[in-house]
């Protein structure tokens, strides 16, 4: 099974700063067929399932705003919110469906400083 | 507009079976895979498994393998998915998922259901 490790467990960000995410597999999750990281990102708010964010590590999804950017390749994954709102508290997920079975990073909680 | 609805929370004893459904609109059901996650109070996601609508198709996690059977029926766009023998660290919020592409089992998930309790007591 591949194992996604993600730092730090919680943070605290002030309004309009930046928050980083890490995220790590055990092992590497882009496919050399077609040169894609395997990798979604999720953020889960209170009483909610988890909504898609990023996926191929770097695209976002429709609609997701554009202060949400992921980079990273082969086992080494960051999610970047360039400046936090308050509506960014939340729990998020990195995610691997490189092969199964599928498996999730522990989450970060991300609250406001 | 994609909507996966679930069926309403369940209280069960160890032992027991349940029984969670998941009923799809606004896409043809038959054309993505439906996977199941799930999670324990305060926990991460775990993956349980697949079901290819269309072929009636699965696979599980292996540690759900011998307790968990997912299904569906393509004539009210429903999933479901049963947990045999339940034991008390089977509480959980049990969520299915849509892939996001026709036709991939494993890919990342574009819709999801609203969850469903299921608690495990004496």
């Amino acid at each position: 099974d591949i194992v996604m490790t993600q730092s730090p467990d919680s943070l605290a960000v002030s309004l309009g700063e930046r928050a980083t995410i890490n995220c790590k597999s055990s092992q590497s999750v882009l496919s050399s067929s077609n040169n894609k990281n395997y990798l979604a990102w999720y953020h889960q708010k209170p009483g909610q399932p988890p909504k898609l964010l990023i996926y191929w590590a770097s695209t976002r999804e429709s609609g997701v705003p554009d202060r949400f950017s992921g980079s990273g390749s082969g086992t080494d994954f960051t999610l970047t919110i360039s400046s936090l709102q308050a509506e960014d508290v939340a729990v998020y997920y990195c995610q691997q469906f490189y092969n199964i079975p599928l498996t999730f990073g522990g989450g970060t909680k991300v609250e406001i400083k | 507009q994609v909507h996966l609805v679930q069926s309403g929370a369940e209280v069960k004893k160890p032992g027991a079976s349940v029984k969670v459904s998941c009923r799809a609109s606004g896409y043809t059901f038959g054309g993505y895979y439906i996977h199941w996650v799930r999670q324990a109070p305060g926990q991460g996601l775990e993956w349980m498994g697949w079901i290819n609508p269309s072929s009636g198709g699965t696979n599980y996690a292996q540690r759900f393998q011998d307790r968990v059977t997912v299904t569906s029926d393509t004539s009210t766009s429903t999933a479901y998915m049963e947990v045999r023998r339940l034991r008390s660290d089977d509480t959980a919020v049990y969520y299915c998922a849509r892939v996001s592409e026709m036709v991939y089992a494993e890919y990342y998930f574009d819709s999801w259901g609203q969850g469903t309790v299921v608690t495990v007591s004496s």
